[in-house]
């Protein structure tokens, strides 16, 4: 079991907007702005999408988007693509004396 | 560009020690600003930090598996290492070598991945 809960999956069609939320607690997505997102195409290693809840990297489309309220972070998805189907996962610092990063169990986006 | 590469054997078996290396192009394994990770994925299955490592050898490990975990790093060759010993058919796995910032944590260069295969 992740330590953060992410939906299996997701869908939606060309265009539309999608959100994945990403559940943890006060020790990590509600204590700290260090919420990051990962996307991953089959058979590549993950890519950041989004760090320190709602910073892109360079490179990374505005159609991609990050926040957070409480203890859940989301990663939004406007005007989506065929390209953007791929498997998103969420990570976060945690100030578990014995846990360092925690990852979300991943989302699966399927683009209808 | 910063690159990563993993290598090591993509067999291991079962109960004997997993050996990977990562190698650092393009920039330096003692950047004060960064740590260098590991990460697995089994097949079909998310993703799991494995441990990290400071330029000047200081450790975070992963407390389910922190009793068979060694992460070491050799700046004269810019490069860090993963022992992993005792495996077993559960540790068959894509191993991810990752650089990430402090204290934010976010994995941003991320080496290709290889597959290791738990076997006899």
């Amino acid at each position: 079991q992740s330590a953060l809960t992410q939906p299996a999956s997701v869908s939606g069609s060309p265009g539309q907007s999608i959100t994945i939320s990403c559940t943890g607690t006060s020790s990590d997505v509600g204590g700290y702005n260090y919420v990051s997102w990962y996307q991953q195409h089959p058979g590549k290693a993950p890519k950041l999408m989004i760090y320190e809840v709602s910073n892109r990297p360079s490179g990374v489309p505005d159609r991609f988007s990050g926040s957070k309220s409480g203890n859940t972070a989301s990663l939004t998805i406007s005007g989506l693509q065929a390209e953007d189907e791929a498997d998103y996962y969420c990570s976060s610092y945690t100030s578990s004396s014995t846990l360092y990063v925690v990852f979300g169990g991943g989302t699966k986006l399927t683009v209808l | 560009q910063l690159q990563l590469q993993e290598s090591g054997p993509g067999l291991v078996k079962p109960s004997e020690t997993l050996s990977l290396t990562c190698t650092v192009s393009g920039g330096s394994i003692s950047s004060s600003s960064y740590y260098w990770g590991w990460i697995r994925q089994p097949p079909g299955k998310g993703l799991e930090w494995i441990g990290s490592i400071y330029y000047s050898g200081s450790t975070y490990y992963n407390p389910s598996l922190k009793s068979r975990v060694t992460i070491s790093v050799d700046t004269s060759k810019n490069q860090f290492s993963l022992k992993l010993s005792s495996v077993t058919a559960a540790d068959t796995a894509v191993y991810y070598c990752a650089r990430h910032a402090q204290p934010s944590r976010d994995f941003d260069y991320w080496g290709q991945g290889t597959l290791v295969t738990v076997s006899s």
